[in-house]
């Protein structure tokens, strides 16, 4: 069965501590990978994506993802952490191409960045 | 504001009410999705449409729910004869055609079912 699993439910953090969420993914074939956030009291937001290329990719903020397929893995960093990121973080999956447009989510970690 | 739009915002309905909602996605986009989400959780996918054509259907989509598109524009979802159950945001999400695009999301319906 297709599926995205987040290993972490909450994480708290400090200032300028370095993230890492973890993401991992069961999907038959090619896939596209997303991280998707949601500060509180607004939509889901795109931070980064992966089609294809390096597996290293960067997004908005600061943030970067690494895809390793060996192990099924899409893991979100960050290595200086600010209270402002404080938000509920998503990863998804879907079928490279688009062949299958909907996107599979993970339940999501809520990250609490102390001051 | 040029991004997804929903409404209403909230709904409250008794159970047993029929509800309808509204997305008006992203001008340009011709893919439009509609995702649940309860506490706890992430995004359900419900359905999707390219243009007018409704393509996919998930299981979660019980008789109860249907979704159209009518001049894929914007899409309704509407839930009859609703369930406490089905108390939870309803997420709407829109896309350019072709392969690897990414979904834009609206603000979401909240739904309470009393």
């Amino acid at each position: 069965a297709q599926s995205v699993s987040q290993h972490n439910h909450h994480v708290i953090l400090s200032e300028a501590a370095s993230l890492e969420l973890g993401c991992n993914y069961s999907y038959g074939g090619t896939v596209n990978l997303f991280w998707y956030v949601q500060y509180p009291g607004q939509h889901l937001q795109l931070l980064l994506k992966y089609f294809s290329g390096d597996p290293l990719v960067k997004g908005i903020k600061g943030f970067e993802a690494e895809f390793i397929k060996s192990k099924f893995s899409f893991n979100l960093r960050k290595p200086s952490v600010q209270w402002s990121d404080t938000a509920e973080y998503f990863c998804a999956v879907n079928g490279y191409g688009g062949s299958q447009g909907n996107l599979i989510f993970g339940k999501g970690t809520k990250l609490s960045v102390k001051p | 504001d040029t991004g997804v739009s929903q409404n209403p915002r909230h709904k409250i309905t008794k159970r047993g009410q029929n509800v309808t909602f509204r997305c008006d996605p992203i001008s340009e986009h011709n893919r439009l999705y509609w995702y649940r989400q309860t506490l706890g959780q992430g995004p359900e996918f419900l359905t999707y449409f390219q243009n007018e054509a409704q393509l996919e259907k998930s299981r979660l989509l019980s008789d109860r729910f249907s979704a159209e598109r009518p001049k894929g524009s914007f899409s309704t979802l509407e839930i009859q004869r609703t369930e406490q159950g089905d108390s939870a945001m309803y997420l709407c999400a829109s896309s350019r055609g072709g392969g690897n695009t990414e979904a834009f999301f609206g603000q979401g319906t909240r739904l309470t079912v009393v």
